[in-house]
């Protein structure tokens, strides 16, 4: 069985401020997938990375940037510059071979002007 | 990336009704497809995983003959919701999978009055 962890359940920084989301995950298969998603206040989930268990390069889009460290099951996921629009709740989750997306408890972020 | 319809995004119904909610996938098709149930400040536990011309696999814990789910096509399930109770009310969305990427609807909010 997986299991995805989030330790933070709720972020509160001031705009332009850097914010870290921690996600540790655990499963016994060899491959696997990671995702991050977002989830604004209308509540739909909005897709923003997927990384595979063989791929460790950390990924970086815009403001957004991902690190993934196998050897500590990390997949940490970070915002730079922060902006009042990235105030959301954000799962971390993983697929194993049972194509089962399991989801951490969600962090929510809260941006202040 | 791949396309996910939910119908409807809101709905509320009077206790002892059923409600029907559909997921399609529009541009491919999806053996594959996943029920979530998300109650506020919660995160998404999976519900059923729906299997094209198959039954449902439901997760420990959901009534299957509460919640019926239908496969009917390779772009197309339904999650009936019989008998409702107010204690139903939840958000409710589903994935339909593609490989190893789960690409998620819009989500359908399910009040019962």
């Amino acid at each position: 069985a997986q299991k995805v962890t989030q330790a933070q359940t709720e972020i509160s920084v001031v705009e332009k401020e850097d914010v870290t989301l921690d996600c540790v995950y655990e499963t016994r298969d060899t491959t696997y997938y990671l995702f991050w998603y977002k989830q604004p206040p209308s509540g739909e989930l909005v897709f923003l990375i997927r990384r595979n268990s063989f791929d460790e390069q950390n990924e970086i889009s815009g403001r957004y940037s991902w690190n993934f460290q196998k050897s500590t099951s990390s997949f940490n996921f970070t915002i730079t510059a922060s902006q009042v629009v990235d105030s959301a709740v954000y799962f971390c989750a993983l697929i194993g071979n049972d194509y089962k997306l399991s989801f951490g408890a969600g962090t929510t972020v809260t941006v202040r002007a | 990336g791949a396309v996910v319809s939910q119908h409807p995004s809101r709905v509320i119904c009077k206790s002892g009704t059923s409600v029907k909610i559909e997921c399609r996938s529009l541009d491919f098709q999806a053996t594959t497809m996943f029920w979530y149930r998300q109650f506020p400040k919660q995160s998404l536990m999976l519900m059923a995983t729906s299997n094209e011309g198959s039954k449902a696999t439901y997760e420990q814990g959901v009534e299957k003959d509460k919640f019926l789910i239908n496969h009917a096509s390779l772009t197309l399930s339904t999650l009936t919701v019989t008998s409702a109770h107010p204690e139903d009310s939840s958000f409710y969305i589903c994935s339909a999978r593609e490989g190893r990427q789960a690409f998620f609807g819009q989500g359908t909010r399910l009040t019962v009055v």
